[in-house]
């Protein structure tokens, strides 16, 4: 069965690095490419990264000069990281994977709701 | 980037009418198109790729069409189930971008 989940702290101070988790099952890392993609509530999605299955990165353009994203493919967990979070990084953050080749995302997580506030 | 012009941004309709919801791309995507839907609090969920194949277990009701820089969804014979927000997706060039949504709401 199939399933992504996101941990990590739902308050963050500004200025201050974001760190997220994503643990998989029921599939590999290394046969299935993992996104992170984000919602502000009551707006749209923004896809933010990619993690490959050969473990390269690439990154929303906007986004690319704060964001880190990595895997530990022993315990089948994707890392997201992105420093200065300002109010405007308030959203939902959601991980979901797209297949190999593929671009569609046909697993998500239940997604976690991260604040940016002192 | 390629930017994603979704439409309408809300569409107010009745139980079993039959709406569509447009996608234009600033560029051709070559069908590189994927749907979903999301319900309040919850993810959104894959419909369609490839512009018009249904996904596992997505209704017939649904279905989607277009080509080059023009795509489409249609739900036929709405369903209290289908009350939600859709976006479109396009991945070409490994540059994902959503479409902004179109919420459907029951008249």
């Amino acid at each position: 069965q199939v399933q992504l989940k996101e941990s990590g702290p739902g308050l963050v101070q500004p200025s201050q690095t974001l760190s997220l988790t994503c643990t998989v099952s029921g599939f590999s890392l290394t046969s299935y490419n993992v996104h992170w993609v984000r919602q502000p509530t009551g707006k749209g999605l923004e896809w933010m990264g990619v993690i490959w299955t050969g473990g390269s990165t690439d990154y929303n353009s906007a986004l690319k000069s704060r964001l880190s994203i990595s895997r530990d493919t022993s315990k089948s967990q994707v890392f997201l990281k992105m420093n200065s979070l300002q109010t405007e990084d308030i959203a939902t953050y959601y991980c979901a994977r797209s297949g190999s080749p593929g671009y569609y995302f046909d697993y998500w997580g239940q997604g976690v709701m991260v604040t940016v506030s002192s | 980037d390629i930017q994603m012009t979704q439409s309408p941004a809300s569409l107010s309709a009745s139980l079993g009418e039959t709406v569509t919801i447009e996608c234009l791309a600033s560029e051709d995507i070559y069908d590189i198109l994927a749907w979903y839907q999301q319900k309040p609090g919850k993810s959104p969920q894959l419909l369609i790729y490839d512009a018009s194949s249904l996904h596992t277990g997505v209704p017939s009701r649904f279905s989607g069409s277009g080509s080059g820089t023009q795509y489409s969804l249609k739900i036929n014979s709405l369903q209290p189930e289908d009350f939600a927000s859709y976006y479109c997706q396009n991945g070409l060039s490994a540059l994902w971008t959503f479409g902004g949504g179109t919420k459907l709401e029951l008249k």
